[in-house]
């Protein structure tokens, strides 16, 4: 099946500080990518839609300036949470459409700890 | 914007008991998904049901997709502890569009 990468892993960064996710389909292209955010025992919920070429589409109470997505190529999204604080401290995944099955296919995920 | 309501939200059981969950909505979708999920990883797709009144079979989990395509229920039989995890259903307004999560199902099974 598809593939989606997410890096990094996890990540630990100080209150202040901007830290960039990417997000990758391995082995096909993807005109749209979605980023999720997962707080502990609950479910994702949608950040924003991203498509390749254009802006991204933010949830209603998600603030685009301070989640920055580029998706500059079909095969690449990223995710920069801008000035991060402690309460961004998340799960943070993202999806990849593939355009030949019309599914979506999840990475790994993203744990960011701010401090 | 539509919503998909999720039960039971926790479920602790002994191994080989049966568990249904259910995913409820008043909105129709395309096509409906489940997904498990086990901690610090992304969800795996399980299956995706697309038409009325459909069921699929897992080996050991069942799913159906309600004749009016707004309800999809996962049932498990002879629960595993590997079965452990958390389900989630998510359901697609439109062939290829932004999915929309359930709250999510925690199971646990206990050996």
């Amino acid at each position: 099946g598809a593939v989606v990468s997410q890096h990094p892993s996890w990540v630990i960064c100080k209150s202040g500080t901007s830290v960039k996710i990417e997000c990758r389909s391995l082995d096909f292209q993807a005109t749209t990518m979605f980023w999720y955010r997962q707080f502990p025992k609950q479910s994702l919920m949608l950040m924003a839609t991203s498509n390749e070429g254009s802006k991204a589409t933010y949830e209603q109470g998600v603030e685009k300036d301070k989640f920055l997505i580029n998706h500059a190529s079909l095969t690449l999204s990223t995710l920069t949470v801008t000035s991060a604080h402690p309460e961004d401290s998340s799960f943070y995944i993202c999806s990849a459409g593939s355009p030949n099955t019309d599914t979506q296919y999840f990475g790994p995920g993203t744990r960011l700890t701010v401090l | 914007t539509q919503l998909l309501e999720q039960s039971p939200q926790f479920l602790s059981i002994q191994e080989g008991e049966n568990l249904t969950v259910y995913c409820n909505s008043s909105s129709v979708f395309s096509s409906l998904q489940w997904y498990r999920q086990e901690p610090g990883e992304g969800p795996v797709l399980l299956v995706t049901v697309v038409t009325g009144g459909e069921v699929k079979k897992l080996k050991r989990l069942t799913f159906q997709f309600g004749d009016a395509r707004k309800d999809s229920s996962l049932h498990i039989t002879a629960a595993q502890p590997g079965d452990t995890g958390l389900y989630l259903c998510a359901g697609e307004e439109t062939s290829g569009s932004r999915l929309t999560f359930g709250e999510g199902t925690q199971l646990t099974v206990n050996p």
